[in-house]
């Protein structure tokens, strides 16, 4: 089957504009997450969605960064008035039931800020 | 801020050798995960680990979990050039909702 898909692929934003990033996870997994990556680093928790609702929001880096899932299938990040410290890898991850399991990774969108 | 900590930071063997990876994490977890992300590619599970089991296997993976110590080890046997990626683990951090992953291990496996 489909596996967790993301688009775009690769987004080049200048400084102040908005993004916004598309996770399509794997049908029927009920939770959904997002990480930010950057460059030599591990992933790093953004938010966590189960079903429609974002039961954990933590990890959002300001109040510019805002997700969202309203059908409780494909989510959404997006990022107001791009900061050049947003440059890097926006990681999705769909699993099956609750967090502790095991996770399956879209293949992440490079976002690069100039 | 990251849970896990991957030790050593960079390993470089010859095909055939094996590979150990550690990781080590602060707080108390439910399950330990270990992942691979080749070179610009999504990260892929590789095998979980939960608070109650003490090793695993999984075809050339050994994984082991000292959660006294509060570490982990990874071990790659029989290496190939195909194992060449970054390593990382991740914990489930109690009863947070998120996982938290470390800085990873960049394994080199050469020809």
């Amino acid at each position: 089957g489909a596996g967790v898909s993301q688009s775009p692929r690769y987004k080049v934003a200048k400084r102040g504009q908005d993004v916004a990033l598309r996770c399509d996870p794997i049908s029927g997994h009920v939770s959904l997450f997002w990480y930010q990556q950057a460059l030599g680093q591990g992933p790093e928790f953004l938010t966590y969605f189960q079903n429609e609702a974002q039961l954990d929001k933590s990890g959002l880096p300001s109040d510019r960064f805002f997700a969202e899932r309203p059908e409780g299938s494909v989510s959404t990040l997006k990022i107001q008035r791009t900061q050049q410290e947003d440059s890097a890898v926006y990681l999705c991850a769909s699993s099956l039931l609750g967090p502790a399991d095991e996770q399956y990774f879209g293949p992440g969108t490079r976002l690069t800020v100039t | 801020s990251q849970q896990g900590e991957e030790d050593p930071q960079a390993l470089s063997i010859q095909e055939g050798e094996n590979a150990t990876m550690n990781c080590s994490y602060k707080t108390s977890i439910n399950n330990l995960q270990w992942y691979r992300q080749n070179s610009g590619r999504g990260l892929v599970h590789l095998i979980l680990i939960r608070s109650n089991e003490r090793e695993k296997h999984s075809g050339r993976l050994r994984v082991t979990l000292d959660t006294s110590k509060k570490s982990s080890s990874l071990l790659i046997t029989a290496s190939r050039a195909a194992d060449t990626a970054s390593y990382f683990c991740a914990t489930d951090a109690g009863n947070n909702n998120d996982m938290r992953f470390g800085a990873g291990t960049r394994l080199t496996v050469k020809p």
